[in-house]
């Protein structure tokens, strides 16, 4: 079986852009979680989605948002980049969200 | 109190002993607990899952849960250097509409010393 997979791989971007990112989560998966990694922070929940809604959100402002088409695949967007954006963007996918969780291989964001 | 802590102090354990990781975890109503390996440059890789107290074996792997202590660890039998990575504690609370995130901790980098 397919993994998650995450396009693209490695962007950059100048401050003040906006930035989307997509996910295609294992094939029979209907949730898919984002999370953004930095060393300083480490791992931070983004949101969740499920059958095309938003079920959870953490604590990013509003420039951060998400999607989910039928497909279950995602995207997440970032508009107005700063360069506090840069990090490593994960998204995991699961059954129903409630069960293991399995990353992809992620998006390596840096804002210049 | 952060709501998942590891020891963010790097262990090294010699080859061939016994590596033991450990995490705990501030909200009683956790329903689920995970360990993830995280090589460096890579994404972090699912290990061990544990739901139940007691003790739970994949192998080399042990996940040990004590909910009352609120306390989840994993222990890594005849440690390898292909164990050498980080290794991220992760927490689910109770499994209601809108708790369905993961909480992770800072992680522990672990170094297998030949």
């Amino acid at each position: 079986k397919a993994g998650v997979t995450q396009t693209p791989r490695y962007l950059i971007k100048t401050r003040g852009q906006q930035v989307t990112l997509s996910c295609s989560p294992i094939s029979g998966h209907r949730s898919v979680s984002w999370y953004q990694q930095t060393p300083g922070q480490g791992l931070q929940f983004l949101f969740e989605y499920f059958s095309e809604t938003q079920r959870n959100k953490g604590n990013f402002p509003g420039r951060f948002s998400g999607r989910q088409f039928s497909n279950s695949r995602s995207e997440m967007n970032v508009s107005t980049l700063e360069l506090g954006d840069s990090a490593l963007y994960l998204c995991a996918s699961s059954l129903a969200g409630a069960g293991e969780q399995y990353f992809g291989p992620g998006t390596r964001l840096t804002v210049t | 109190q952060k709501e998942v802590e590891q020891n963010s102090r790097p262990l090294s354990v010699p080859e061939g002993a016994i590596a033991s990781l450990n995490c705990t975890y501030s909200d009683r109503g956790s329903q689920s607990f995970f360990w993830y390996r995280q090589y460096s440059g890579k994404s972090p890789e699912l290990i061990m899952s544990i739901y139940s107290n007691g003790d739970k074996e994949d192998g080399r792997f042990t996940a040990q849960l004590n909910k009352a202590s609120q306390y989840v660890s994993l222990l890594i039998r005849d440690s390898q250097p292909s164990d050498s990575a980080t290794y991220l504690c992760a927490v689910r609370g109770f499994p209601n509409f809108g708790n369905e995130k993961l909480t992770f901790g800072t992680g522990t980098r672990l170094t297998i010393i030949p």
